[in-house]
């Protein structure tokens, strides 16, 4: 099966400071990579949409210029908070699309959480 | 309202019952239609997709999609205790990556 992988899969930080989060399709070619954002005992939430080579596509109210989206290559892309507050604090999981399968079908990661001090 | 609703459980059942677990939707433009298994503090796992109305049959697994009632069904037959976890659906649309979920029903299977 499609394989991707987090990376952290834990930070603890202290409020004011920049986190990057890390998103690998290990054996596949993605695209297309999602982030969501899940609170506790709450559904997953789509962020935003990322695409290869170009701009991430932004769901409505998530702030651009918080949660930076880089997907530079077919095998990664990165999500950084800026300047992280504790109300950030949070289960971040990203996806991936396998181009060869259909549209819909996402393969999820494990999962970062992050604690905002 | 939500466009799909899910009852967070839990739900608890005993070793070798069938589960049956559901969820309804507003949003008739659905057509793709999903369940994830997530263990706590992991990612979701994709167990079915479907397309449009119908069944589909996965081992001990069984997915009812029924566009007309706008309801959706995961049935689980031998539930094993590792089958305890959060239970998500997720629709979509044509034409879109974008997938909507359920807040997610969690099972326990008890021994």
């Amino acid at each position: 099966g499609a394989v991707v992988s987090q990376h952290p899969s834990r930070v603890i930080c202290k409020s004011g400071t920049s986190v990057k989060i890390e998103c690998r399709s290990l054996d596949f070619q993605a695209t297309t990579m999602f982030w969501y954002r899940q609170f506790p005992k709450q559904s997953l939430m789509l962020m935003a949409t990322s695409n290869e080579g170009s701009k991430a596509t932004y769901e409505q109210g998530v702030e651009k210029d918080k949660f930076l989206i880089n997907h530079a290559s077919l095998t990664l892309s990165t999500l950084t908070v800026t300047s992280a507050h504790p109300e950030d604090s949070s289960f971040y999981i990203c996806s991936a699309r396998v181009s060869t399968r259909s549209r819909n079908e996402q393969f999820f990661g494990p999962g970062t959480r992050l604690t905002v001090l | 309202q939500k466009e799909v609703e899910q009852d967070p459980g839990p739900l608890s059942v005993p070793e070798g019952a069938i589960v049956s677990l559901n969820c309804t939707y507003s949003n008739s433009a659905f057509q793709y239609f999903m369940w994830y298994r997530q263990y706590s503090r992991k990612g979701p796992e994709l167990l079915m997709y479907t397309y449009s109305s119908g069944n589909k049959e996965d081992g001990r697994f069984t997915a009812q999609v029924d566009k007309s009632s706008k309801y959706i069904s995961l049935f689980i037959r031998d539930s094993q205790p590792s089958d305890s976890a959060t239970y998500l659906c997720a629709m979509s649309a044509e034409y879109t990556d974008k997938l909507i979920f359920g807040t997610g029903t969690r099972l326990q299977v008890f021994p």
